[in-house]
Formats: C-alpha cells, structure tokens, sequence
C-alpha cells in the first residue's frame, strides 16, 4: 500500500528565506509526482507535475525533484514571500489512476 | 476554457438527510475523480468515473455513497442519510485522458448538523 509522508508538517518562515519541502512514499512504482498548494478554505492548485521518468521541474520561484529510487521529492521555493503561505500537499499516481496525498506541509512566510 | 466547477460550494444537511454534490470537468475531459478531505486529514480517493462507467471505487464506502457520471450532464455524489461524520471537503478532479494530468476544482464543503 502507497504511504505519502510529508516533513516537515509545518514551517515559518521570514520573507526572502529559501526553503525546501520534503515528501517521501514507500511504493517506487509511481507515473508520477505532482505538487498543489492548496490556499484556506480553498481548493487545490497544480504547481508542477514530475514524470517518473524525469529527475526535475521548475516553474518561476518553485523547483521540485524526484528521485524515484529512494522514494523522495523535494519541493523547493527561492526567495519566499508572504503570498507563498499556504498548505503544499505532495501527490503521487501509481496503477488505477488515483492519486495518493500525504498530509501536507503547512507554510507560514513572515512579512 | 472554464475550469472545474462543483456546487454547490457550500452545503448543510440535518443527520438522514441526503447530499448531492455536483461537479462539471473541464471542457473536453471526460475522466472524472472524487475524492474527500476530512478535517485535519489529508485528501482521499474516493471514486473515478468515465462516461456511464465506474472505473474504480475502492475508496467510496459500500453503504450510502454512490456516484455517476451520465452522458449528459455533471458527475454526481451521492450520499444517503448523511451522519456528523460525512462533514468534510469533497472535491472532484477531471483529466483529458487516463494518464493525463487531474485538475482540481474548488471543492463542496459539507457539514452535517
């Protein structure tokens, strides 16, 4: 059974800090890993998706890793700024099409 | 293009009453999946739906759940004589295909007084 672990739970932050997220899962088999964040009350918006066959994808500020191997991703964000604080959720796909979320890593960047 | 749109976004229902929850994909998608946030817990995989079929619903509870994806019309969420426990964020995703990437919407919150 595929477990998605996400360290740490929380983080505060000062604004302009670089910070790295953490997601591991136990099952190597996986199409793919995306990265959402997903905003109070709110729902989930798609940052970057990761092949299984890719090490990495950058969009602006965020840049996330796969190493499929030893089960890790990292999520990492440059220059962090107030509208970054949000709930980041790591997902992995594997057979059957769903997707299995770890818990998530809830962010605070101070002003 | 729009994105996906679920409704209502917010929904409360008296413990026996039912619950149906909405949700439109994306132009052109026809694979749709729900899944269900409860309160301090992350997102679970509740059921994925294609046009007029049920694909996978190893996470939807036997009783009481059920869900449909109609030729015409919005995927529906069914959910029978609701309890305090069915109180939670249900969100439904579409893709373009099987292996294409899921797009979320903004989710029903639903609470069960």
């Amino acid at each position: 059974k595929q477990e998605v672990t996400q360290i740490p739970a929380a983080l505060s932050v000062p604004e302009g800090e670089n910070l790295v997220l953490n997601c591991s899962f136990t099952d190597s088999a996986i199409y793919n890993l995306q990265w959402f964040r997903q905003d109070p009350g709110k729902g989930l918006t798609s940052l970057l998706l990761i092949q299984s066959s890719q090490r990495e994808q950058t969009s602006g500020r965020l840049n996330a890793s796969l190493d499929k191997s030893s089960g890790r991703s990292t999520l990492y964000i440059a220059a962090s700024q107030p509208g970054d604080s949000a709930t980041y959720l790591c997902a992995v796909r594997r057979e059957g099409n769903k997707l299995v979320f770890g818990a998530g890593t809830i962010l605070r960047v101070k002003s | 293009n729009a994105g996906v749109m679920q409704n209502p976004r917010h929904l409360v229902r008296r413990r026996g009453q039912e619950a149906r929850l909405r949700c439109s994909p994306m132009k052109g998608h026809s694979h749709v999946y729900w899944y269900r946030q409860l309160p301090e817990e992350g997102l679970k995989f509740m059921v994925y739906l294609q046009k007029e079929n049920i694909i996978d619903e190893s996470g939807m509870p036997k009783e009481r759940f059920s869900a449909e994806f109609p030729k015409e019309g919005p995927s529906i969420l069914r959910i029978q004589q609701v309890v305090r426990g069915d109180s939670a964020a249900y969100f439904c995703a579409s893709s373009l295909g099987q292996y294409n990437e899921q797009f979320f919407g903004p989710g029903t919150r639903l609470t069960v007084l």
